[in-house]
């Protein structure tokens, strides 16, 4: 069971947008960046969405951050093949004291 | 840029000793925090803790003191050992830079527990 509640899976045609949620609690997305991650198969994760919503030098702007209170929001515009993976949301725990992630979401686009 | 790559025995037998060093290249180990990462058979992701270069370390505390990190900056590397593995440590392993969002990473290595 993972700390932060993402949903298992989400799907959208080519050229549409689609979220991605993110679900915690006051001690981690309450108090703490958000940061998200792209896990194309058979690669390891990639960093995306860093500060709830800034992006890192080379990720296009069809991905963009949000976050409001305990949820946090993944966001992509102009779907692609490409884009078909896995997303994970993360973030650091002020109760735990550690680094959490959520279960991670399939997206396909179909 | 940095670049990560992890090494070590792809084969743990239970109860015996697990170590893993991540090397850094294209850039200092110096002054950054050094995390690891582990992504069970199922996907999930479980941070395992961090190391600051001058060797300060942090770990989740729900692993139970099974891990220890250390760093050689002589090398740009950072290690992490595990002790009394368990078939619940197979797992891929992850190095990565930070600790409040994690990049680059290294491509991971797969590490199974088993006799």
């Amino acid at each position: 069971q993972s700390v932060l509640t993402q949903p298992p899976s989400v799907s959208a045609a080519p050229g549409q947008k689609v979220t991605i949620s993110c679900s915690g609690s006051i001690s981690n997305i309450g108090n703490n960046y958000v940061s998200w991650y792209q896990q194309l198969p058979g690669t390891a994760p990639k960093l995306l969405i860093y500060e709830n919503n800034k992006r890192p030098s080379g990720i296009p702007d069809r991905f963009s951050g949000s976050k409001s209170g305990t949820s946090a929001t993944l966001g992509i515009t102009g779907l692609q093949t490409g884009d078909e993976a896995d997303y994970y949301c993360g973030t650091w725990d002020s109760s735990l004291s550690s680094g959490v992630f959520g279960g991670g979401t399939k997206l396909t686009v179909l | 840029q940095v670049q990560l790559q992890e090494s070590g025995p792809g084969l743990v037998k239970p109860s015996e000793t697990l170590s893993l060093t991540c090397t850094v290249s294209g850039g200092s180990i110096n002054n950054h925090f050094w995390s690891w990462i582990r992504q069970s058979p199922g996907k999930r992701l479980e941070w395992i803790g961090y190391i600051y270069y001058s060797g300060s370390t942090k770990y989740n505390p729900s692993l139970k003191s099974q891990f220890t990190m250390s760093v050689d900056t002589s090398k740009n590397q950072f290690s992490l050992k595990l002790t009394s593995a368990t078939a619940a440590d197979t797992a891929v392993y992850f190095c990565a830079r930070g600790v409040a969002w994690f990049d680059p990473w290294g491509q991971g290595t797969l590490v199974t527990v088993s006799s």
